[in-house]
């Protein structure tokens, strides 16, 4: 079975604090993303990774950046926390076979309150 | 511009009965893939069904299927024979790019709500 794990299913954080969230998966998969998902507005993406030390901006990646140093590791973080970055983050990863990525497998979720 | 548009934010249909979820999409790439995911309450997100768009026939699993309509850019989510447990938020979501640059964006979702 495919494992996503998040580092913290609840963080409260104060404002104007650096916060990482970590994502590790155990397949061996190339792709690796970091949505935050808010009632009504879906999941967004924040970044993905296509390989190790390889990063690729979301749509929304402002307030945030990442790290990845190892396959199966992706880092989220947040360098000066702010009371609108608290959401709920989604980390997933995705395999990809001959060119073509399917589907992600995500984590539990972290939900980050930031006051 | 919205890459994917979920435009029904809650749907009720009886137990047993079928539904269809709609996602329209936008994009100029020639490969792409579309995806199906339900999310309960618990809150995992659970991936359904996938429709490549070389794909010719219509992606099926088990009670769920994909009506795939490449002119119109739908591709929409049919479920057949209800269950209470389809009760969830369900969410449409595309693969687009090329080689390793393979974004992945969501639409907002749709809240199924399943009446016995």
């Amino acid at each position: 079975d495919v494992k996503v794990t998040q580092s913290s299913r609840y963080l409260v954080k104060r404002t104007g604090e650096k916060v990482f969230l970590e994502c590790v998966q155990d397949m061996d998969h190339e792709n690796m993303f970091w949505y935050r998902q808010d009632p009504g507005l879906g999941l967004r993406l924040i970044y993905f990774s296509y390989d190790v030390k390889m990063k690729e901006k979301g749509d929304i990646p402002e307030g945030y950046s990442v790290s990845r140093e190892k396959k199966e590791r992706f880092s989220l973080i947040l360098e000066s926390a702010s009371t609108n970055q608290t959401s709920m983050y989604l980390c997933a990863s995705s395999p990809r076979v001959a060119g073509i990525s399917y589907e992600q497998y995500f984590g539990p979720g972290t939900r980050l309150t930031v006051t | 511009a919205q890459k994917i548009t979920q435009t029904q934010p809650g749907m009720f249909v009886q137990e047993k009965e079928a539904v269809t979820l709609d996602c329209t999409y936008d994009t100029s790439d020639q490969s792409y893939g579309l995806f199906w995911y339900k999310q309960p309450s618990s809150g995992e997100m659970i991936f359904l069904i996938y429709q490549g768009s070389y794909d010719e026939q219509n992606a099926t699993e088990g009670r769920y299927s994909l009506n795939f309509q490449k002119a119109r850019k739908s591709a929409n989510l049919v479920i057949s024979a209800s269950q209470l447990g389809d009760s969830a938020m369900y969410f449409c979501a595309m693969r687009e790019g090329r080689g390793g640059y393979q974004k992945v964006t969501f639409g907002i979702g749709t809240k199924l709500q399943v009446i016995p």
